[in-house]
């Protein structure tokens, strides 16, 4: 089942603006992952977060962990064309198989 | 390094026939394998769980008799749907994993499934 719920399912924004997405999740976890994925295309992993880890960054991502309030957020800065894309986070659970379970996604898209 | 390929990339079958999905690790041995199916503008769900040579683990709600998986080597997972319907019809994407742990899979590039 999915356990991961994203917000906002779509957004659009200018080009050089920040785009920022939320991931809620309900079981405890060890780590969160968000991936992008190009439309009719396979995935690409951006970013992991331990569930011992507040905040990371990667280049132009922003990614935090409340673990308090089972939540995420994805931020990418100074967005680009080639930005436009579903994101999608997934989570792997404490307890139980060892499977990823992933969010719902948004669908960002950059306009020129 | 970490490469999954899957063959083909599309695939058009008549209904009632089956078909043949393969997912491959080329530079490394793949001891899980897992298997994803993601309707259009949806979010990717996972079908079921395999272990070098063994049985698949389904989720809930996933048809064993239908979705045939064998993962006989640790580089080759095949998924095979049988008696395909136009529903099945879908984007499948394996991923594949050297330790076993969930959080370190490395995704193919997704078979499409049209069944006419």
């Amino acid at each position: 089942s999915q356990q991961g719920e994203e917000d906002p399912q779509a957004l659009s924004i200018q080009e050089g603006e920040n785009a920022t997405m939320n991931c809620s999740y309900k079981t405890s976890i060890n780590n969160l992952q968000w991936y992008r994925q190009n439309s009719g295309r396979g995935l690409v992993h951006l970013i992991l977060i331990r569930s011992n880890e507040r905040e990371k960054h990667s280049g132009r991502l922003r990614v935090t962990l409340d673990t308090s309030k089972k939540s995420s957020s994805l931020l990418i800065t100074a967005s680009r064309a080639a930005d436009t894309a579903s994101y999608f986070c997934a989570t792997d659970a404490i307890q139980g198989a060892q499977k990823l379970v992933f969010g719902q996604g948004t669908r960002l898209t950059i306009n020129p | 390094g970490a490469v999954v390929s899957q063959h083909p990339s599309r695939v058009i079958c008549k209904s009632g026939t089956s078909v043949k999905i393969e997912c491959r690790s080329l530079d490394f041995q793949a001891t899980t394998m897992f298997w994803y199916r993601q309707f259009p503008k949806q979010s990717l769900m996972l079908m079921a769980t395999s272990n070098e040579g063994s049985k698949a683990t389904y989720e809930q709600g996933v048809e064993k008799d239908k979705f045939l998986i064998n993962h006989a080597s640790l580089t080759l997972s095949t998924l095979t749907v049988t008696s395909a319907h136009p529903e099945d019809s879908s984007f499948y994407i394996c991923s594949a994993s050297d330790r076993g742990f969930a959080y370190e899979q490395y995704f193919g590039p997704g078979t499409r499934l049209t069944v006419t």
